[in-house]
C-alpha cells in the first residue's frame, strides 16, 4: 500500500526552529519528486515547498523562503522539512505529498500523508 | 503568482442533482507548446487529507467516479458533479501547476440541501 506518514509536529515558541519529517513506503519513493502543503486551522490548502527526485532542486513559496528548507534522503525514504524562524502565521497542519509523474516536480500530488499539526505560540 | 478564485464560497445541491464549482485563474494555465490546462481539482472531506480528483483540467484520476468532471480552459474551469451523492459532501480546491508558486483557490464547500 503506498502511503505517507508525517512526524515532528508539535508546539513551539516564536523564532523557534522544528524538522518535519515524512516516510514513504509502497513506491519507489526516489522516482518522484515531492512536497508540502500545509493548512492553516480552518483554512484552505497553502503550497510549501516541493524538491526534485534527486534532492537537486528545490522550490519555495515566498511565504517561507530564506527560513524553511526542503531535502531527501532516498536510501531512508523520507523526505524532511526544516523549519526556522518560525512565526504564529506557520501554524497549520503540515502534509506532504507524492508527485504524479517523474523526477521533477510537476505539482499534481496524488498521494498525501495525513499530516502532522504544527502550532506556534509564547 | 497567479491567484485562484473560485466561486462560489460555499453550494447546497440536494440528492441527486447536479452541483457546478468555478475556478478562475489570473492568468491563462494553458501551455502553448503542449495546450493543455495546468488545472487540478481536490476534494477535502472534514478530517481527512485532500484528495485528487482531476487533473490537467478534466483527466479524472485512476479510481474517481465517473460523475465528477472537469472542463474549461485558459482562464476559467469548472468542476461538475453530475448527480450529487452524499459522500460528496466536501470542500473542493482548484490548484494550478503552470509555475511555482502553485496556488489553490480558497474552496468551495458542498452540502446537501
Amino acid at each position: 500500500e503506498v502511503q505517507l506518514l508525517e512526524s515532528g509536529g508539535d508546539l513551539v515558541q516564536p523564532g523557534g526552529s522544528l524538522r518535519l519529517s515524512c516516510a514513504a513506503s509502497g513506491f519507489t519513493f526516489s522516482n518522484y519528486a515531492m512536497t508540502w502543503v500545509r493548512q492553516a486551522p480552518g483554512k484552505g490548502l497553502e503550497w510549501v515547498s516541493a524538491i526534485s527526485a534527486s534532492g537537486g532542486d528545490t522550490f519555495y513559496a515566498n511565504s517561507v523562503k530564506g527560513r524553511f528548507t526542503i531535502s531527501r534522503d532516498n536510501s531512508k525514504s523520507t523526505l524532511y522539512l526544516q523549519m526556522n524562524s518560525l512565526r504564529a502565521e506557520d501554524t497549520a497542519v503540515y502534509y506532504c505529498a507524492k508527485d504524479i509523474t517523474g523526477d521533477w516536480p510537476r505539482g499534481v500530488f496524488d498521494i498525501w500523508g495525513q499530516g502532522t499539526m504544527v502550532t506556534v505560540s509564547s | 503568482d497567479i491567484v485562484m478564485t473560485q466561486s462560489p464560497d460555499s453550494l447546497a445541491v440536494s440528492l441527486g442533482e447536479r452541483a457546478t464549482i468555478n475556478c478562475k485563474s489570473s492568468q491563462s494555465v494553458l501551455y502553448s507548446s503542449n495546450n493543455k490546462n495546468y488545472l487540478a481539482w481536490y476534494q477535502q472531506k472534514p478530517g481527512q487529507p485532500p484528495k485528487l480528483l482531476i487533473y490537467w483540467a478534466s483527466t479524472r484520476e485512476s479510481g474517481v467516479p465517473d460523475r465528477f468532471s472537469g472542463s474549461g480552459s485558459g482562464t476559467d474551469f469548472t468542476l461538475t458533479i453530475s448527480s450529487l451523492q452524499a459522500e460528496d459532501v466536501a470542500v473542493y480546491y482548484c490548484q494550478q501547476y503552470y509555475n511555482t508558486p502553485y496556488g489553490f483557490g480558497q474552496g468551495t464547500k458542498l452540502e446537501i440541501k
